[in-house]
């Protein structure tokens, strides 16, 4: 089975501040993938980063960063820098290539500004 | 229009309606996706269409019936809701001919059923 945990139910910070949400996910599987979305108040979910299994090297996008560790099954994302357009609810998603996501309950990220 | 449109972005109903949401995607994917979002709940995928097929339904219960007539329109039909079925509905697309593929969403059609 697969489960992606997210334990961080809501964080706020203070802008500028660097935040790290947090997952942690489970699979037997050798081959799997990794993503991040962003859900702003909008709704709709926007696509952030996707990672393969064998690609464990860290990954920075301006202000956005993420770690990917097997040995600890994580895949965290760092926002440095935070500000108020970040506040948003932060998913993880884990898959094996096939259609199915299975997706984390979401980190509810608050940037007080 | 670019990306995943969803249609209504929000809908009232009684619990013996019947309406149907509808999704259309621009990007040229071949795979398109309902799940529902439920407050305090993880997103549960509810159907999967891959070259218009039907390859996943999550045991959702009948009163929730799909269809996707092409590879850029997918539709939602509802009747006979239950309360506990208000949630926000979200469409997603992606290619169907690559592994791990991103999904990318739509707006999402808040619903609450009186």
């Amino acid at each position: 089975a697969q489960k992606v945990t997210q334990a961080q139910t809501e964080i706020s910070v203070v802008e500028k501040e660097d935040v790290t949400l947090d997952c942690v996910y489970e699979t037997r599987d050798t081959t799997y993938y990794l993503f991040w979305y962003k859900q702003p108040p909008s709704g709709e979910l926007v696509f952030l980063i996707r990672r393969n299994s064998f690609d464990e090297q860290n990954e920075i996008s301006g202000r956005y960063s993420w770690n990917f560790q097997k040995s600890t099954s994580s895949f965290n994302f760092t926002i440095t820098a935070s500000q108020v357009v970040d506040s948003a609810v932060y998913f993880c998603a884990l898959s094996f290539g096939n259609e199915k996501l299975t997706f984390g309950t979401g980190t509810r990220l608050t940037i007080i500004p | 229009e670019t990306g995943v449109t969803q249609t209504p972005r929000h809908l009232v109903m009684g619990m013996t309606n019947k309406k149907s949401l509808k999704c259309e995607q621009h990007l040229g994917h071949n795979a398109m996706y309902w799940y529902k979002q439920s407050a305090k709940k993880p997103l549960e995928l509810m159907f999967v269409y891959s070259l218009e097929e039907r390859v996943e339904n999550n045991s959702v219960p009948s009163r929730f019936s799909p269809e996707c007539p092409n590879s850029s329109h997918l539709f939602l039909h509802l009747h006979t809701l239950q309360p506990e079925d208000s949630a926000l509905y979200l469409c997603a697309s992606s290619r169907a001919d690559r592994m791990g593929n991103e999904q990318f969403f739509g707006p999402g059609t808040r619903l609450t059923v009186l």
